[in-house]
């Protein structure tokens, strides 16, 4: 079956300044790649997403890559503020199923 | 168009009681998966199902934990003879179709077993 793997676990990063999480996958059957924040007490929101017909998309500050050669994708947050700070968890969708990462905490100190 | 609703929001449980998970998908979406998570962890997948059917429940222990998702209603997730180890927060999500199409999560429902 699929195996996500993401990196780092903990991230803290100054306001202002960008936040990158990288995850790679094993099933190249993959096709789907969403991004999830959770905050605290929270449901996990869908936050951005791509498609494997796709290299890159851009919403705002948050922006998400893929290299299905390499099997990696990454998230991209720019400018980051205070509201940033949550856990965001990569997802890889095979066939009807949803792999996710282990999540990274993101810390952005004001 | 309400999201995902889950409830209750907080369950608390005697060991031994049984603990029933209610989660009604966005309007238009026919298929639920749900997920475990404990503190500080990821999302663990417990079971996929389909409206009356369930396609796939390999992340569910075989005793105690059951699922449905009848033709009119709810998913109902179903924890029997509830142990410590059950404290968790249960996530579900629904999609409109399979695979390649957003997910859309609920608030969780934080099970407490004393």
């Amino acid at each position: 079956g699929e195996n996500v793997e993401q990196h780092p676990s903990t991230l803290s990063v100054q306001e202002g300044d960008s936040a990158v999480i990288k995850c790679t996958y094993s099933d190249s059957a993959s096709n789907y790649f969403p991004w999830y924040k959770q905050e605290l007490g929270k449901g996990p929101q869908l936050i951005i997403d791509i498609r494997s017909n796709v290299g890159e998309k851009k919403d705002q500050r948050i922006a998400v890559t893929l290299n299905k050669t390499a099997k990696h994708f990454s998230l991209h947050i720019t400018e980051t503020q205070p509201e940033d700070s949550a856990v965001y968890f990569c997802a890889a969708v095979t066939g009807n199923q949803f792999y996710f990462g282990t999540g990274t905490s993101l810390t952005v100190i004001p | 168009n309400a999201g995902v609703m889950q409830n209750p929001r907080h369950l608390v449980r005697r060991r031994g009681q049984e603990a029933r998970l209610r989660c009604s998908p966005m309007k238009g979406h026919s298929h639920v998966y749900w997920y475990r998570q404990l503190p500080e962890e990821g999302l663990k997948f417990m079971v996929y199902l389909q409206k009356e059917n369930i396609i796939d429940e390999s992340g569910m222990p075989k005793e105690r934990f059951s699922a449905e998702f009848p033709k009119e209603g709810p998913s109902i997730l179903r924890i029997q003879q509830v142990v410590r180890g059950d404290s968790a927060a249960y996530f579900c999500a629904s999609s409109q179709d399979v695979g390649n199409t957003e997910a859309f999560f609920g608030q969780g429902t934080r099970l407490t077993v004393v």
